[in-house]
């Protein structure tokens, strides 16, 4: 079993429409929870992150964190084609200064539509 | 827009050629990274360091080596290269201490080996 799941996709959405993004994970450890985003030919950049359980949100973008169901989530709301790329989301397990070792999912494939 | 480089974008090249791909960030980010990635795969760490001299195999086994003579400069090379070896390979940079999980990536360069 792979540490962090993740539907790769293909998803496919309309224009402002609400976007549901999910990873599973196995490893009881992790506490640093992330999304990235890359667009098609760059680099992966950070979108969010979460610590422990819990929601956050950053404009259009809500993350949340269910521990007990080893389940993390990101929203995006009023979906743009400006949205379009993959999503990956990232764990890792312990502060301090060993908390760089990320575990990736593969990531999902997010196309809006105009 | 993150200030990490990597040279070159694109590379083709045949078989048993030696290559170095290059990284360079202007963040002045203790700690530095080379991800390898699959087109539907997860993003996989090959090495990584934690400051000038200090280099680190990672989880996913790879024939690259490193090197990190200076903070903003930390180059793979691939002694022979393989057909196995086509791929994107991805730097990436970060702070010391626990904001380790937000990681700065380059763009990449895609490798293919002939």
């Amino acid at each position: 079993q792979k540490e962090v799941e993740q539907d790769p996709g293909p998803l496919s959405v309309p224009e402002g429409a609400i976007v549901s993004l999910n990873c599973t994970y196995s490893n009881s450890a992790f506490q640093y929870f992330m999304w990235y985003r890359q667009y098609s030919r760059k680099g992966p950049e950070l979108l969010m992150y979460t610590y422990s359980s819990g929601n956050k949100e950053d404009g259009r973008f809500t993350a949340q964190v269910d521990k007990s169901s080893k389940y993390i989530s990101l929203f995006i709301r009023d979906s743009q084609p400006s949205d379009s790329a993959t999503y990956l989301c990232a764990m890792t397990g312990n502060s301090g200064g060993s908390n760089y070792k990320l575990t990736f999912g593969k990531g999902t494939l997010l196309t809006v539509n105009p | 827009e993150a200030d990490i480089y990597q040279t070159p974008r694109y590379l083709v090249i045949g078989t048993g050629k030696k290559i170095t791909l290059e990284c360079s960030q202007t963040m002045g980010h203790d700690k530095m990274y080379w991800y390898q990635q699959d087109p539907g795969m997860e993003l996989h760490l090959i090495h990584y360091s934690y400051g000038v001299n200090s280099t680190e195999k990672g989880d996913l086994s790879s024939e690259s080596t490193v090197s990190r003579i200076r903070t903003e400069h930390f180059p793979l090379t691939l002694e022979s290269a393989r057909p196995s070896h086509t791929s994107q390979y991805l730097c990436a940079s970060s702070e010391w201490g626990y904001r380790g999980y937000e990681q700065y990536f380059g763009p990449g360069t895609r490798l293919t080996v002939t």
